[in-house]
């Protein structure tokens, strides 16, 4: 079993739609989670974190949390062609200073 | 502005040797990291730093070496021994795990 998993995609959704994006984690001692998003040739990009159960809405962004079925998703409202990119997943071990990337999602939103 | 500077942007290696890429931060951060991207992949971590003057190996670490003389710097070396370098690397500094990453903007080394 990968230490976080997430669907590869290609996720294609229409401009204006909402973006659902998935990822399971095995470390159970996780206590940060971070999405970032990186578009094709750069770098990523720290876009969103959580660190308790439950909703966090930053802008069109929400990311949601659940540690006992350890769950963390990224919703994309009001989905945007400039959101077209790929979505890594990183949960964090508390004291560890190291984080673990998912393989990413590839979301490609249709103008 | 703080950020973190690699440098170069691209890099092209011959077989049989050693390159350095450069990683430098302006952020006050304690903790810094090596990672290796190849295509349709995801982050595979090299080294990690969290204080100067110590470093620790990550998951591929064969084939790389690194320093910390400065809170600031962290240059990756990657010697002859790693068969199969080319790939895009990434530095990436932290307050602490509670803040997430900043990344720099990357160097693609190619063996020619």
């Amino acid at each position: 079993q990968k230490e976080v998993e997430q669907n590869s995609g290609p996720l294609s959704v229409p401009e204006g739609a909402i973006a659902s994006l998935n990822c399971t984690y095995s470390d159970r001692v996780s206590q940060s989670f971070f999405w970032y998003r990186q578009y094709s040739g750069k770098s990523p990009e720290l876009i969103m974190s959580i660190y308790s159960n439950g909703d966090k809405e930053d802008g069109r962004f929400t990311a949601q949390l659940n540690k006992a079925s350890q769950y963390v998703s990224l919703l994309i409202r009001d989905s945007q062609p400039s959101d077209s990119a790929t979505y890594l997943c990183a949960p964090s071990r508390a004291g560890g200073f190291k984080t673990i990337f998912g393989a990413g999602t590839r979301l490609f939103v249709k103008a | 502005d703080g950020g973190i500077t690699q440098s170069p942007k691209y890099l092209f290696r011959k077989e049989g040797q050693n390159v350095t890429l450069s990683c430098e931060q302006n952020l006050n951060h304690d903790a810094m990291y090596w990672y290796r991207q190849d295509p349709g992949q995801g982050l595979r971590l090299i080294y990690y730093s969290q204080i100067v003057n110590d470093f620790q190996k990550g998951d591929i670490a064969e084939g790389y070496s690194v320093s910390r003389e400065k809170k600031e710097s962290f240059p990756l070396t990657v010697t002859s021994a790693q068969k199969n370098p080319t790939a895009f690397y990434l530095c990436a500094s932290s307050k602490s795990e509670m803040y997430g990453y900043t990344f720099g903007s990357g160097t693609r080394l190619t063996v020619v």
